[in-house]
């Protein structure tokens, strides 16, 4: 069964810091893998993903993630907090079809928190 | 863009009360899914639908039902709803399979605060 650790459940930066929010996963098969962000008060939305091809994928607002194969894998960057990044952040992962299933499973979550 | 609306941000329920959640996609997609979200526990995949009045269970369908007789509206039914289901609930679609990498982004609705009393 697929699965996905993020490791934190609160993460805290100071405005201007790198962010680094981290996911590992769990396969016999190369995954698909996602990041979501979810503002308060709202739903998820698709940060970035890694499907195949390049290994290191930009998303919006600045953060980027590399998916690495070795370590099993797909921490989440951004350079410079800025305080409207302040989210709950989901990691996903979900499998192509000759894989395993498509439905994402997601992971518990980290919340970052941004100081001034 | 895709939209996808909720019925409700917030809804108070009393114990065993039949509660409705309604979910409407703008954007033709195929699939549609209902998920709970909890405090440290994640998304959790209540049900989803892959086409009009098919539905698959998710990880935890108990207490749950769902309705999809149109393909823009997905309906999640709590026949009997108890405190342990006070919840924010969260709707998803995305395209079939077969459509390359786009069908495996999901679209999410703004969530469904339900409390139970």
């Amino acid at each position: 069964a697929q699965s996905v650790t993020q490791l934190g459940s609160h993460v805290s930066v100071s405005e201007g810091a790198l962010v680094l929010l981290r996911c590992n996963y769990s396969s016999s098969v190369p995954p698909y893998l996602f990041w979501y962000v979810q503002y308060p008060n709202q739903g998820l939305q698709l940060l970035l993903k890694y499907t195949t091809g390049a290994t290191l994928v930009k998303g919006i607002n600045g953060f980027e993630a590399e998916f690495k194969k070795s370590e099993t894998s797909f921490h989440l960057t951004k350079p410079s907090a800025h305080m409207s990044d302040a989210a709950e952040y989901f990691c996903a992962v979900s499998y192509p079809p000759s894989g395993g299933s498509y439905i994402p499973t997601f992971g518990r979550g980290t919340s970052l928190i941004v100081h001034p | 863009d895709v939209k996808v609306t909720q019925s409700s941000r917030y809804l108070v329920k009393r114990t065993g009360e039949k509660v409705f959640l309604e979910c409407v996609q703008d954007m033709d997609h195929e699939n549609m899914f209902w998920y709970r979200q909890d405090p440290g526990l994640g998304l959790r995949l209540i049900y989803f639908s892959y086409d009009v009045k098919m539905k698959e269970k998710g990880d935890i369908p108990e207490g749950y039902s769902v309705s999809r007789e149109k393909k823009e509206r997905f309906s999640l039914i709590l026949e009997s709803a108890s405190t342990n289901q006070t919840s924010m609930y969260l709707c998803a679609s995305s395209l079939r399979l077969g459509q390359g990498d786009l069908s495996y982004e999901q679209y999410f609705g703004p969530g469904t605060r339900l409390t139970v009393t």
